[in-house]
């Protein structure tokens, strides 16, 4: 896991609700990302931002929002327009362009 | 993702047998090309990396391979013990600073 936390560890979430999930770092990396993993499943990208105050959407980006205000915080936000938002939620930095270390995940269940 | 094939999808051996896990990609391009471990309920690590100037890369009992030409690499673990269980992952970077993730293979070792 390294220098890398997520916040809630489980988080339940009404239909219909926006929900933030915490990620924080205290590697100086420069770049951060977030992945959704569903059961036996790879993992697929869904925003990355490369500097502060900019950010990038992946290949599943339709009903999640980010923001990178700090180099340290890469909050993302679940909102009530994505549609099957049950889910591993993974985040994730790196130095380069190449290695990037994980956090341990928060897993979200819409009730 | 759809330009990464992984296999096998699950592979179980005996104690002590070698492991092979095979990763072919699409991009002639890519340049980077790790393997990541998951244990259940938690995130990612990486385990071994390869960049395209070198064939292959050992750490201990894990290896990985590269055959450009082919356009695949692949993860070889050999006296594998039962901690040697877990979920393994290819992610090689396909475009721009991002990795793509193939859908895993779940490693089983028995005692």
């Amino acid at each position: 896991d390294g220098g890398i936390t997520q916040s809630p560890k489980y988080l339940f979430r009404k239909e219909g609700q926006n929900v933030t999930l915490s990620c924080e770092q205290n590697l100086n990396h420069d770049a951060m990302y977030w992945y959704r993993q569903d059961p036996g499943q790879g993992l697929r990208l869904i925003y990355y931002s490369q500097i502060v105050n900019d950010f990038q959407k992946g290949d599943i980006a339709e009903g999640y929002s980010v923001s990178r205000e700090k180099k340290e915080s890469f909050p993302l936000t679940v909102t009530s327009a994505q549609k099957n938002p049950t889910a591993f939620y993974l985040c994730a930095s790196s130095e380069g362009f190449d290695t990037q270390y994980f956090g341990p995940g928060t897993r979200l269940t819409v009730l | 993702g759809e330009n990464v094939e992984q296999h096998p999808s699950t592979l179980s051996v005996q104690e002590g047998d070698s492991a092979v896990i095979k990763c072919t990609y699409s991009d002639s391009a890519s340049n980077y090309f790790p393997w990541y471990k998951q244990e259940l309920g938690k995130g990612p690590q990486l385990i071994i990396d390869i960049r395209s100037n070198v064939g292959e890369k050992k750490d201990q009992r894990i290896a990985v391979t590269l055959n450009k030409t082919a356009k695949h690499f692949s993860l070889h673990i050999t006296e594998t013990q039962p901690e040697d269980s877990a979920v393994y992952f290819c992610a090689p970077r396909l475009k721009y600073s991002t990795l793509t993730f193939g859908k895993g293979t779940m490693l089983l070792v028995s005692p």
